[in-house]
């Protein structure tokens, strides 16, 4: 089984800060990694699919990249609608893991 | 446009089973494609997938849970039904069903449902 951990499990940023979350795949996922952002209550929302890709609807200051075992998402310009837990994902395999998710929160 | 809704229980005693109904609409599981899975989330925990059904009905369990899930769709009805047997305390969560699609980048999960908040206890 695939196992996914995420850097840092949480962080303190301002508004208009850049903050890179990392991911990490216990092997090789090639490029079968997907990001999701959660806000308290509410269904997980895909961000990005294929390590770079832009769901529709999802704002340029997200952008990701790595392939293989690592990986990142990068926010450009944090905004205050971007404080949310942020969660990896692998489709490398047929089980789908998460990763546990990196609570971003207001310094 | 894509909408999923999940419904079933709020509350079940343990070594129960547990029978969640995800009915959707804007697109059709009979497409070439399309897939629904079921995701769970504990209280406070990570995301944890459980369940898939293709357009072809192939089926798809997390090898953990696999003895004690059953997916289901009913084409006719729009609708994907997951069974977990002998509930437990541990398998409190929230329960999300999820569309999928064949991709060329693999499997994402691009529309959600609400969710189903679902509390094993006696």
């Amino acid at each position: 089984d695939i196992q996914m951990t995420q850097s840092p499990l949480s962080l303190s940023a301002s508004v208009g800060d850049r903050v890179t979350i990392t991911c990490r795949a216990s092997q090789s996922i090639i490029t079968y990694l997907n990001w999701y952002q959660q806000k308290p209550g509410k269904a997980p929302r895909l961000l990005i699919y294929g390590v770079s890709n832009l769901q529709s609807g999802v704002p340029s200051r997200f952008s990701g990249s790595g392939s293989g075992t690592d990986f990142s998402l990068t926010i450009t310009s944090l905004q205050p609608e971007d404080f949310a837990i942020y969660s990896c994902q692998q489709s490398y395999t047929n089980q789908f893991n998460f990763g546990p998710g990196t609570k971003v929160s207001i310094k | 446009q894509v909408t999923l809704k999940e419904s079933g229980p709020a509350l079940v005693k343990p070594s129960q089973t547990l029978t969640l109904t995800c009915t959707f609409s804007g697109f059709s599981l009979s497409t070439t494609g399309m897939r629904v899975n079921w995701i769970r989330q504990p209280p406070g925990k990570a995301l944890e997938w459980l369940a898939r059904v293709d357009w072809d009905d192939d089926k798809f369990y997390k090898t953990s849970l696999k003895a004690r899930l059953t997916i289901s769709k009913d084409t006719s009805k729009n609708q994907v039904v997951l069974t977990m047997t002998n509930m437990d305390p541990e398998d409190t969560a929230t329960y999300y069903c999820a569309r999928t699609q064949l991709h060329a980048t693999g499997i994402h999960f691009d529309y959600w449902g609400q969710g189903n908040m679902v509390t094993v206890s006696s």
